[in-house]
């Protein structure tokens, strides 16, 4: 079965520093997609960034950039230059394809502090 | 901006009362989806509408009571509730229900049930 492993229930860091969140994960498809969702205090679940198994590069949105290591079975969050709103919680997320619908298994969370 | 709306964001209910969350997306979507999201717990997913049919119901109680008329509103019923009900309800939708498609989510409804 699919999973989705995040070890870092928090993280500290300092403003203008980057800051890097880790996800692992475990499936037996050769076909995935793996994204990140920032969740404010607020409770929306705000889309980051998406890697597809079969893209050659690393997904980079602004500044978030996805370190994705295949055989690692590793999608780590990269964030640079973190100002004081990226403050909150992280998940990684996968798709999981073992059922016809588009559905996403989520991790448990890194909560983020960014210090000024 | 978001494109996907929830309402109420805060609900608070006895046991024996009956209730409904309401979800919009404005994004022109084919497919939304319900999740709970309970303290210290990964996000659960509950149901999936494509076009406005049930294609997923996750093995949830039948005290929650999904309703999508419309491909752009989708509703959960709540009767009968239990304490460990109580969560942050969130609604997302994607263009369709194919493995790339990106889930947008709303603001989420936090309800406690006393």
């Amino acid at each position: 079965a699919q999973k989705i492993t995040q070890t870092q229930p928090g993280m500290f860091v300092q403003e203008k520093e980057a800051v890097t969140l880790d996800c692992t994960y475990d499936t037996s498809d050769p076909s995935y997609g793996l994204f990140w969702y920032k969740q404010p205090s607020s409770g929306e679940m705000i889309f980051l960034i998406y890697q597809g198994s079969y893209d050659q590069q690393n997904a980079t949105e602004g500044r978030y950039s996805l370190n994705f290591q295949k055989a690692r079975k590793s999608a780590n969050l990269v964030i640079s230059a973190s100002q004081l709103g990226d403050s909150a919680m992280y998940f990684c997320a996968m798709r999981d394809y073992g059922g016809a619908t588009n559905k996403l298994i989520f991790g448990t969370g890194t909560l983020l502090a960014v210090q000024p | 901006e978001t494109g996907v709306t929830q309402t109420p964001r805060h609900l608070v209910m006895g046991m024996t009362n009956k209730k409904s969350l309401k979800c919009e997306q404005h994004l022109g979507h084919n497919a939304m989806y319900w999740y709970k999201q309970s303290a210290k717990k990964p996000l659960e997913l509950m149901f999936v509408y494509s076009l406005e049919e049930r294609v997923e119901n996750n093995s949830v109680p039948s005290r929650f009571s999904p309703e999508c008329p419309n491909s752009s509103h989708l509703f959960l019923h709540l009767h009968t509730l239990q304490p460990e009900d109580s969560a942050l309800y969130l609604c997302a939708s994607s263009q369709g229900s194919i493995i790339t498609d990106t889930q947008y989510f709303g603001p989420g409804t936090r309800l406690t049930v006393l």
